[in-house]
């Protein structure tokens, strides 16, 4: 599976949109795009995915690159209780385990 | 919505101990994995099982680790002979097809 790349944290106003970038610039074309996060003391929770097309689902937006090497994860109006780890993983549809990296800590500000 | 359910929420197990952690998976979820986090680390791939069997397992788990679905709604992770530097944060995920897995909110393990 390719290797992500993620700032290390970031800061968002309550209320604003979070744009939170992933680079995976060695994905292969039957890699997928997943995004997941943490919230303290709890399990890592499924946000979205994609291939190579937009997605959006009740809790978040996808834009991939056209090239696939870059993705942004978009929270549209940031709340307090967005306020989680975020993790960015490329691995195909028969991959068995996620690596999680350090991920994303976002912080969203009152 | 259905969740994946794990019990207990916090286990302390005496060192040299067996321990067994439960999790009900999602009902109709065929893949299951076990994950775990050390305090401060990141989270850590243990395992995975599909069809009654482990298809795949990280360098962690060990011959002191085993898996089991005793029943058709129960996942068992066993550690048999817990050491200090097994105490963690253990996550037990489902999914219906390999992706995406669904994460239950973890049994924190404590080990004195």
């Amino acid at each position: 599976d390719a290797k992500t790349t993620q700032p290390t944290s970031m800061d968002c106003a309550e209320g604003r949109a979070a744009n939170l970038p992933c680079n995976h610039s060695t994905i292969s074309g039957n890699e997928y795009v997943y995004w997941y996060r943490q919230i303290h003391s709890q399990g890592p929770q499924y946000i979205i995915h994609g291939l190579k097309n937009n997605e959006t689902n009740e809790m978040a937006s996808l834009i991939i690159t056209e090239d696939r090497k870059s993705s942004t994860l978009i929270l549209p109006h940031a709340t307090l209780r967005d306020t989680a780890v975020y993790y960015c993983f490329s691995i195909t549809n028969t991959g068995n385990q996620f690596y999680f990296g350090t991920g994303t800590s976002l912080t969203v500000i009152p | 919505e259905p969740e994946v359910t794990q019990t207990p929420s916090h286990q302390v197990t005496q060192m040299g101990q067996e321990v067994i952690l439960r999790c009900v998976p999602i009902s109709n979820h065929l893949y299951f994995y076990w994950y775990r986090q050390i305090l401060g680390q990141k989270v850590e791939f243990l395992v995975s099982f599909y069809n009654n069997e482990i298809s795949e397992k990280s360098e962690i788990f060990d011959d002191q680790f085993s898996v089991e679905r005793p029943d058709g709604s129960n996942f068992t992770l066993k550690i048999r002979s817990t050491k200090l530097e097994d105490s963690a944060m253990y996550f037990c995920a489902s999914s219906e097809k390999r992706q995406p897995q669904h994460f239950g909110d973890g049994t924190r393990l404590s080990i004195l």
